[in-house]
């Protein structure tokens, strides 16, 4: 079974600041692992996802994550936040192959302070 | 591409009626999930397709709620009767071969 833990329900940073959202899997192989963002009022957006290729992943607007194997973690980072970065962000596993059962995290509600 | 079409975005009913939400996937997917989104339980998948077909109903909270998916182009959640337990956000998301998952922007059911 895959499961996924978001540490920190709620993360504030400065503008500028760097961006650290949380996430540890549990999976009994190895899994595929993604974050979602999901701006007010609209449905998730992908940010970047790993597949069992590099363990350093970039995605969309300047976030990257890296896949650590031996801490099961999957954490999303960002070396300056903006302010556009505010919304909620999921973290989801799967087992390999594909996306069919995706497992969501509790989310991380990111507020950037000016 | 148009993306994940939902409809309606907002739907306010009373107890006991019955609600249909609509999705039509991103053209040329084969994966089809309805998920539903609330503040004590998260995002839950609740059922998925696969060619028009129902693969996994097993978060399928009761008999209330039932899902087709009639061709490739569409697919409605049916809630009958309604209850207020059900006010939540419900997402269509769709993907080719089980890869990324693209949502749709949702629709807001609030049950009075």
């Amino acid at each position: 079974a895959q499961s996924v833990t978001q540490l920190g329900s709620h993360v504030s940073v400065s503008e500028g600041a760097l961006v650290l959202l949380r996430c540890n899997y549990s999976s009994s192989v190895p899994p595929y692992l993604f974050w979602y963002v999901q701006y007010p009022n609209q449905g998730l957006q992908l940010l970047l996802k790993y597949t069992s290729a590099a363990t350093l992943v970039k995605g969309i607007n300047g976030f990257e994550a890296e896949f650590k194997k031996s801490e099961t973690s999957f954490h999303l980072t960002k070396p300056s936040a903006h302010m556009s970065d505010a919304a909620e962000y999921f973290c989801a596993v799967s087992p390999p192959g594909g996306a069919n059962n995706l497992f969501f995290g509790t989310g991380t509600r990111l507020t950037v302070i000016p | 591409d148009a993306g994940v079409i939902q409809s309606p975005r907002h739907e306010v009913t009373e107890m006991g009626q019955e609600v249909t939400l609509r999705c039509k996937p991103i053209s040329g997917h084969d994966y089809l999930f309805w998920y539903r989104q609330t503040m004590m339980r998260g995002l839950e998948l609740l059922i998925y397709f696969n060619n028009n077909v129902p693969i996994d109903d097993s978060g399928m909270p009761e008999d209330r709620f039932s899902a087709k998916m009639p061709n490739a182009s569409f697919s409605t959640l049916k809630i009958q009767p309604s209850e207020p337990r059900d006010s939540a956000v419900y997402f269509c998301a769709s993907s080719l071969w089980g890869q990324v998952v693209f949502f749709g922007s949702g629709t807001q059911l609030s049950v009075l």
